[in-house]
């Protein structure tokens, strides 16, 4: 296991469709995070699990985004009814976290799914 | 919401020169995050400061931070063209619960 995979790494979709990303974090990581990052910007936070408990969500994400993390490894990212504004690249890390309240370790990113919606 | 803002946006240097990039946040600090990205791709991971006037070196990259003016500053020695890139500042944000915010980013190139 040499680090985060990401899968695809190019999705390209018409507005209206669904689209759906996978993240496999470093094994041992119990903690996984989903970014959403757009030319020119920071990554910006969309939510966070610790094992398979979705602890964090961002209060500018849309119910349109839904996320799993099923049995505590991989994870799914799903996006409704795609619109022009969701193209962007979303990121994907891990890290190890002691429990839910702890600050936790540095994060180790994926390469990204880069999402374009036509 | 805690913010973080880099300076600055964008820097062109000539190979072998030293420079300096800041990240200021809006709230106190719990931890400051360094990371490196190339265009297009993930992010690395450079290195993490926890206590105020903490110090960590890395190769030729030195990371400060300074807790009471809720500052860091990333410092490149005798930078190379390897060293081009966005450097990102992250933080973690006590809010409405807990997540991770990032700087803007500074771009930085480096003329051989």
């Amino acid at each position: 296991d040499t680090g985060v995979s990401q899968d695809p790494r190019h999705k390209i979709t018409k507005r209206g469709q669904n689209v759906t990303f996978r993240c496999d974090p470093i094994s041992e990581h119990n903690r996984l995070y989903w970014y959403r990052q757009t030319l020119g910007q920071g990554p910006e936070f969309l939510t966070y699990f610790q094992n398979e408990a979705q602890l964090e969500k961002s209060r500018l994400l849309s119910d349109r985004f839904s996320a799993e993390r099923p049995k505590g490894s991989f994870s799914t990212l799903e996006i409704q009814r795609t619109e022009q504004g969701d193209s962007a690249m979303y990121l994907c890390a891990s890290s190890l976290a002691a429990n839910p309240l702890s600050v936790g370790n540095e994060q180790y990113f994926g390469p990204g799914t880069r999402l374009t919606v036509t | 919401s805690q913010e973080l803002e880099q300076s600055p946006q964008s820097l062109i240097v000539q190979e072998g020169k030293n420079l300096t990039i800041n990240c200021t946040s809006s709230k106190t600090l719990y931890g400051l995050y360094w990371y490196k990205q190339k265009y297009g791709e993930g992010l690395i991971f450079l290195m993490m400061l926890q206590k105020g006037g903490e110090e960590k070196s890395h190769e030729k990259i030195t990371a400060k931070l300074d807790e009471k003016k809720q500052q860091s500053s990333l410092h490149i020695t005798a930078s190379q063209p390897s060293h081009a890139g966005i450097y990102l500042c992250g933080a973690l944000s006590w809010g409405y619960g807990q997540n991770f915010v990032f700087g803007p980013g500074t771009r930085l190139s480096v003329l051989p």
